[in-house]
């Protein structure tokens, strides 16, 4: 596997059900990135992981816990979701902050979330 | 409150000729802008940027465009090929090295062969 792989692709949840997000990165980054893409909407930066300790969370409801065990993985865990939560989870990584030096950010294929 | 926005939510352009994707932006603070390009089922990936020093930046068929008194920048694509059809993000942040970047919501183009 090369790049940021994300399972699963596709995944259907009830309101009532947990599950988890899963990305992992092959590139050596430091920083890992958790984005949502709603229809018609831009991509919003949910939160970010650098050294995997969370440094920014963009006001995400506590229905999204965000774990990051080490620096090439991330998970995303779900529990009870409401419909409008249904979107494309996009995972990033990069290289991390630094300074001036262009963060180029690598994104995985996405998970499409469909909630109940 | 959306701070980079494409209006354009498509465009067709033929095979060969230019396209054009435009963007604005409401945050003075940002200092580096970027366009990403994202096909079906892949994630979005990086093209070119620029930074706010600049107001061109050439890559090969790509130019991006920066006018900073209108917060405005511009990517042009000549010539263009049916493989550039996917959708073109724009995104900005506050200065390069920053983890927050704020995107549009995209332009889907598509070259007609």
């Amino acid at each position: 596997e090369t790049g940021v792989t994300q399972t699963p692709r596709h995944l259907v949840m009830g309101m009532t059900n947990k599950k988890s997000l899963k990305c992992e990165q092959h590139l050596g980054h430091n920083a890992m990135y958790w984005y949502k893409q709603s229809a018609k909407k831009p991509l919003e930066l949910m939160f970010v992981y650098s050294l995997e300790e969370r440094v920014e969370n963009n006001s995400v409801p506590s229905r999204f816990s965000p774990e990051c065990p080490n620096s090439s993985h991330l998970f995303l865990h779900l529990h009870t979701l409401q419909p409008e939560d249904s979107a494309l989870y996009l995972c990033a990584s990069s290289q991390g902050t630094q300074g001036d030096r262009y963060n180029e950010q690598f994104f995985g294929p996405g998970t499409r979330l469909t909630v109940l | 409150d959306q701070q980079v926005k494409q209006n354009s939510p498509s465009l067709s352009v033929q095979e060969g000729r230019i396209s054009i994707l435009n963007c604005d932006y409401t945050n003075s603070m940002f200092d580096y802008f970027l366009w990403y390009k994202k096909y079906p089922a892949e994630g979005p990936t990086f093209l070119i940027s620029i930074s706010s020093i600049k107001d061109k930046n050439e890559d090969g068929r790509f130019t991006v465009f920066l006018n900073k008194s209108a917060k405005h920048l511009s990517l042009h694509i000549v010539p263009s090929q049916p493989g550039d059809s996917a959708v073109y993000f724009c995104a900005a942040s506050v200065n390069p090295g920053a983890n927050n970047l704020f995107f549009g919501t995209g332009t889907r183009l598509t070259v007609i062969p």
